[in-house]
């Protein structure tokens, strides 16, 4: 039972680096969604996708970008770490068109130094 | 501006304990709402709610939404210890043709011994 597998699940970057995190379902499912958690704000939504080759912006993309050319994958790049990035990413993902549970990865540890 | 609100923020009880957890929400294109229970990983499901007046339930959670107040509230009777997390509560706003979901800055229960 895969559901949504995310890599890496720790990552230390210096600032400025730059990076991608992974992220897979094997649900065919057609929602996909990057968030981060930080303590106190709850989960913020970065970017999503309705499908392949449509993506848009949530509440908190700056310095994110995303792609989405298969129903599959959906990552996120960090195009330039900042410290303000230091936070917990989850990838999710739910059917779409329907009411539906949302499904989450196992989370991204990810420290900007 | 879509808004989910958790309260209280935080709570401690005693195990043996029922508490009741607030969510409440103002969107402009409600689809459901659903509850999460996060203990330092990736949150799990626990209820989707679509309709008001029905209570959803699961061993000692129940939960149950009011639409015309524009509310939830999860309940947990008899609280134990492997109770203690971060409840989220979501709404699925379902803008275009997708999902959409915005969470709540969630509540922590701490269930002492």
């Amino acid at each position: 039972n895969a559901g949504v597998t995310q890599t890496p699940k720790f990552q230390v970057l210096k600032t400025g680096q730059s990076m991608t995190l992974q992220c897979a379902q094997d649900m065919n499912h057609e929602y996909m969604s990057w968030y981060r958690q930080d303590p106190g704000m709850g989960l913020r939504l970065i970017h999503y996708s309705v499908g392949a080759g449509i993506t848009d912006q949530g509440e908190v993309p700056n310095g994110y970008n995303v792609s989405r050319s298969t129903t599959e994958d959906f990552p996120l790049r960090l195009l330039s770490a900042a410290p303000s990035q230091t936070s917990v990413y989850f990838c999710a993902s739910s059917e779409g068109d329907v009411p539906s549970t949302i499904y989450f990865g196992e989370g991204s540890w990810l420290t900007v130094v | 501006e879509d808004k989910v609100v958790q309260s209280p923020l935080s709570l401690v009880v005693h195990e043996g304990d029922t508490v009741t957890l607030n969510c409440s929400y103002e969107v402009t294109n409600f689809r459901s709402l659903l509850w999460y229970k996060q203990e330092k990983k990736a949150p799990t499901f626990l209820f989707m709610l679509t309709s008001s007046g029905i209570e959803k339930k699961s061993g000692r959670l129940s939960s149950i939404l009011d639409k015309k107040e524009l509310f939830s509230i999860l309940n947990i009777t008899a609280t134990q210890t492997g109770d203690s997390a971060v409840y989220l509560c979501a709404v699925d706003v379902g803008r275009f043709t997708g999902n959409q979901f915005y969470f709540g800055t969630g509540t922590s229960l701490t269930v002492i011994p």
